[in-house]
């Protein structure tokens, strides 16, 4: 089944400890993307990725990381959490170059005490 | 990437057609106009996209003004799980960022 896979679904960690969300996809997809969302409000995007090696920043990229060594792969690391990154975060992606609609992950609820 | 606009919320009574507006007249000539909707936390599904000609799909259909500058995402028979958060977004194929509003709240009612 085509699909992009985020893990964890929930997290709970405390301030400063370094963590990654791992977001992985089937489907061959040249882009990826993340994005927080939080109570209220639409999806900000963080960073994307246009293919291997490619990133981005998005709106809203202060105090994350990402890499994209293998096309399938585009984990989000907070090096530093702070309560203020606690969010709905969510993985996306879609072939570049065509019309197709973003393909989302399930989404992953950070809390940062 | 243009910047949509779109109410915050609307209601519909249940079998009635939801008819949910979004302007975009800063759209380009290269970008389609792209519907998701969000249930509860769920990660956003996709519904329905066009460039310039109206599109129908099994679940929705999908009207675009001439002159490109605002759309309507229509239900046909609105149900009570169509009630959700409906996104309107605006994206060339080869972009790198992508904006999403926020959307408008849809309440379907008994």
């Amino acid at each position: 089944e085509a699909q992009v896979t985020q893990n964890p679904r929930y997290l709970i960690t405390v301030t400063g400890k370094k963590l990654t969300v791992t977001c992985s996809q089937n489907m061959n997809h040249e882009y990826m993307s993340w994005y927080r969302q939080d109570p209220g409000l639409g999806l900000r995007q963080i960073y994307y990725s246009m293919n291997v090696e490619v990133t981005d920043k998005g709106d809203v990229p202060e105090g994350y990381k990402v890499s994209r060594k293998e096309k399938r792969n585009f984990p989000l690391i907070l090096e530093s959490p702070s309560p203020n990154q606690t969010s709905l975060y969510f993985c996306a992606s879609l072939p570049t170059g065509t019309n197709s609609p973003l393909h989302f992950g399930n989404g992953t609820r950070l809390t940062v005490t | 990437d243009a910047k949509t606009t779109q109410p915050p919320s609307m209601d519909c009574a249940e079998g009635r057609a939801a008819n949910l507006p979004c302007n975009h007249s800063t759209i380009s000539g290269n970008e389609y106009v792209y519907w998701y909707r969000q249930i509860h936390s769920q990660g956003p599904q996709y519904i329905i996209h066009g460039l310039k000609n109206n599109e129908t799909n099994e679940m929705a259909s999908l009207i675009i003004t001439e002159d490109r500058k605002s759309s309507t995402l229509i239900l046909p028979h609105a149900t009570l799980r169509d009630t959700a958060v409906y996104y309107c977004i605006v994206r060339n194929t080869n972009a790198g960022k992508s904006t999403f509003g926020d959307g408008t709240t849809l309440t379907v009612k008994p």
